[in-house]
């Protein structure tokens, strides 16, 4: 399989963890972004990455959030001390830059209990 | 800001219906639009995009949208849907001259009883 890649696919975590997602995109897309999509909305925009550069971040992501793409591949999304707000479907897309597509993958589901 | 607004966020038809899902967005400059579906337990997948050209687009699965620069409208149509297109639709514009963060509608939930 050649698609955007994310693990865990569900994670359930007690209130005041720690937890940290991965995300594989396609190889050659030198793009990656994080979104969050909760019931009832559509995917929301977190951060986005061209190569290993984080470009911008949304103000949703609050201080607790942190994501890297370290050698500019693979990209990890912590949330530290977790609430229960952050219940959510976490997303990952990958594109080609000016591309303008970008390619999702199935997602972390996230239970904060 | 940009928006988009979907009008329908649940929509029930029976198969051989005809299908019309709204989408407006704000931002009024040269815009990228498309339309995103997820079907049951699957990934967000591309369903058809307009970038510059005719503004009648085509894609997948006999899916349809045009795109009306007038009415700052994108709405997805199908002549004659089918039980497998239950999913949810989302439609999608870039942030204003943007090419890399793209504005999610809050999607349409369509069920096809069959």
């Amino acid at each position: 399989d050649t698609g955007v890649s994310q693990n865990p696919r569900h994670k359930i975590t007690k209130r005041g963890q720690n937890v940290t997602f991965r995300c594989d995109p396609i190889s050659e897309h030198n793009r990656l972004y994080w979104y969050r999509q909760t019931l009832g909305q559509g995917p929301e925009f977190l951060t986005y990455f061209q190569n290993e550069a984080q470009l911008e971040k949304s103000r949703l992501l609050s201080d607790r959030f942190s994501a890297e793409r370290p050698k500019g591949s693979f990209s990890t999304l912590e949330i530290q001390r977790t609430e229960q707000g952050d219940s959510a479907m976490y997303l990952c897309a990958s594109s080609l830059a000016r591309q303008g597509i970008q390619y999702f993958g199935a997602g972390t589901r996230l239970s904060v209990l | 800001a940009q928006s988009v607004s979907q009008h329908n966020h649940h929509v029930i038809l029976s198969e051989a219906a005809s299908l019309e899902l709204g989408c407006n967005y704000s931002y009024g400059g040269t815009v990228n639009l498309f339309w995103y579906v997820q079907y049951p337990g699957q990934h967000l997948q591309l369903l058809l995009k307009y970038f510059s050209g005719d503004p009648l687009v085509k894609g997948i699965k006999g899916f349809e949208a045009e795109f009306i620069k007038s009415k700052f409208s994108f709405n997805l149509r199908k002549p004659s849907v089918q039980w497998s297109d239950t999913a949810e639709y989302f439609c999608a514009v870039p942030a204003p001259n943007r090419d890399d963060k793209i504005i999610f509608g809050k999607g349409t939930r369509l069920h096809i009883l069959p």
